[in-house]
């Protein structure tokens, strides 16, 4: 079965440091992956998705970069983090079911910038 | 302006008791829309997915109805328990390979 990781799960920053979360899953090969921030009381966002290594496309503009080095590797990065970064961050990974594509969620990491 | 609004913003229940959520649309086109569960400080769990030729589908206690013509939802908890306290998000994808529109989310509680 598949399986998505995720970590940290919390992390506590300060301004200005640099941000790198990692998300790996296991049991598919050549999955879509996303990157996604939940703000409290807020809809998901989609920041980042992936369809192939090395293939990535930015849905909002933001101090965040996504890289996929691996196919099953996706990495949030940041080089100065915002006070506007924290948030809830989810990572997922979408595959084809029928005629849609399922898509599942990580456990997330909890991000606060002080 | 978001895509999908969901209504209510939150609900409290009686265990035991059946309730309904909301949601409308206005992604166009339409693949697919689906109702996730979250839990807090967890991530979403997929309840249901429907494509526009559906227009019922059950999980256990969970029925989500989709009218793809008035572009509505609904999921409607049956028989409520204190698991079922969490966030219910709407999502509705305009295309099929994934790229979705999510609501805010109806959070309800579920007390003795």
């Amino acid at each position: 079965s598949q399986t998505i990781h995720q970590w940290p799960a919390t992390l506590v920053q300060p301004v200005g440091s640099p941000l790198s979360l990692e998300c790996t899953v296991e049991g598919t090969s050549n999955p879509n992956l996303y990157w996604y921030r939940q703000a409290a009381g807020r809809g998901l966002q989609l920041l980042f998705y992936s369809v192939g290594i090395g293939q990535i496309s930015s849905e909002v503009p933001q101090n965040l970069s996504a890289s996929r080095p691996q196919d099953r590797q996706f990495i949030l990065s940041s080089k100065k983090l915002l006070l506007s970064d924290s948030g809830f961050y989810l990572c997922a990974w979408s595959v084809l079911r029928g005629r849609s594509y399922e898509q599942y969620f990580g456990p997330g990491t909890r991000l606060t910038v002080t | 302006k978001n895509q999908v609004e969901q209504s209510p913003q939150s609900l409290i229940i009686l265990e035991g008791k059946n309730c309904t959520l909301q949601c409308n649309y206005t992604v166009s086109p339409f693949s697919n829309l689906r109702w996730y569960k979250q839990d807090t400080g967890r991530g979403p769990v997929s309840l249901t997915i429907m494509t526009f030729s559906e227009n019922t589908k059950s999980n256990g206690r969970y029925t989500a109805t989709l009218d793809a013509d008035t572009k509505q939802s609904s999921l409607h908890i049956t028989a409520s328990q204190l698991s079922d306290s969490a966030s219910y998000i709407c999502v509705v994808s305009a295309t099929s390979w994934g790229k979705l529109q999510f609501g805010a989310g109806t959070q309800v509680v579920v007390t003795p």
